[in-house]
């Protein structure tokens, strides 16, 4: 079962924040996200396992809320280069290292 | 730079041919996955290979087939070439980050089937 991901797309100024989404409906073991820029390949950005973790890169970061198998990934004072298409990418339990992806978030930061 | 290459970069076939698509895993990465990604759509998992066995297979015909050897390469071959098969086709390396494996990419190969 794909997870879904909220919004589809979405539109910045530079130096505003977003979050994006991503529920699934199966008992997750860890989410893993992703951001894809037009015509290269995924980049990882973070693993969360579950218990509820959150982490943060620079001015990434992502929580993990395993009762309600939702992840959410937040992008504050966003910069130009955040622009891309994110994914995240669920492993069930019991699917070890097998990724289920979302349908992504396209983010557009304007200056 | 995640240590993985794949070629060829794009490919144009016609339908009901044969292809072969390549991956270079880094080294010491015994896991190397597969996946499709349509135009404007997540990937989507085809196959991983673990110490060159089949390791588990999405929801994919028979037709799509892989094979992974000791020198951490691994193969995607896809027989009887159908449109639908007109993808970005990426491999993913497993690799450890701290307690938890992920999944690095290569930069893709492009197929497009006329």
């Amino acid at each position: 079962q794909q997870p879904v991901q909220s919004p589809q797309a979405v539109i910045l100024r530079e130096g505003e924040d977003a979050v994006i989404n991503c529920s699934s409906s199966k008992a997750l073991y860890s989410v893993h996200w992703y951001r894809q820029k037009h015509g290269e390949a995924p980049v990882f950005l973070m693993i969360l396992l579950k218990g509820g973790e959150q982490k943060g890169h620079e001015k990434i970061s992502a929580s993990f809320n395993e009762k309600k198998q939702q992840s959410s990934l937040y992008l504050t004072a966003s910069q130009l280069s955040y622009s891309g298409t994110y994914f995240c990418g669920t492993e069930i339990v019991g699917t070890a290292s097998k990724l289920t992806f979302g349908t992504g978030t396209r983010l557009q930061v304007t200056l | 730079e995640t240590g993985v290459t794949q070629s060829p970069t794009h490919l144009i076939k016609t339908r009901g041919q044969q292809v072969t698509l390549r991956c270079s895993s880094q080294s010491g990465h015994n896991t190397v996955s597969w996946y499709q990604q349509a135009l404007g759509q997540g990937p989507q998992f085809i196959f991983q290979y673990y110490r060159e066995e089949e390791n588990g297979r999405g929801n994919f015909p028979p037709r799509f087939s892989g094979l992974q050897f000791p020198n951490y390469s691994s193969e995607l071959n896809v027989n009887a070439l159908e449109l639908d098969d007109s993808a970005l086709y990426l491999c993913a390396s497993s690799g450890w980050l701290g307690p938890q494996e992920t999944q690095y990419f290569g930069p893709g190969t492009r197929l497009l089937v006329l």
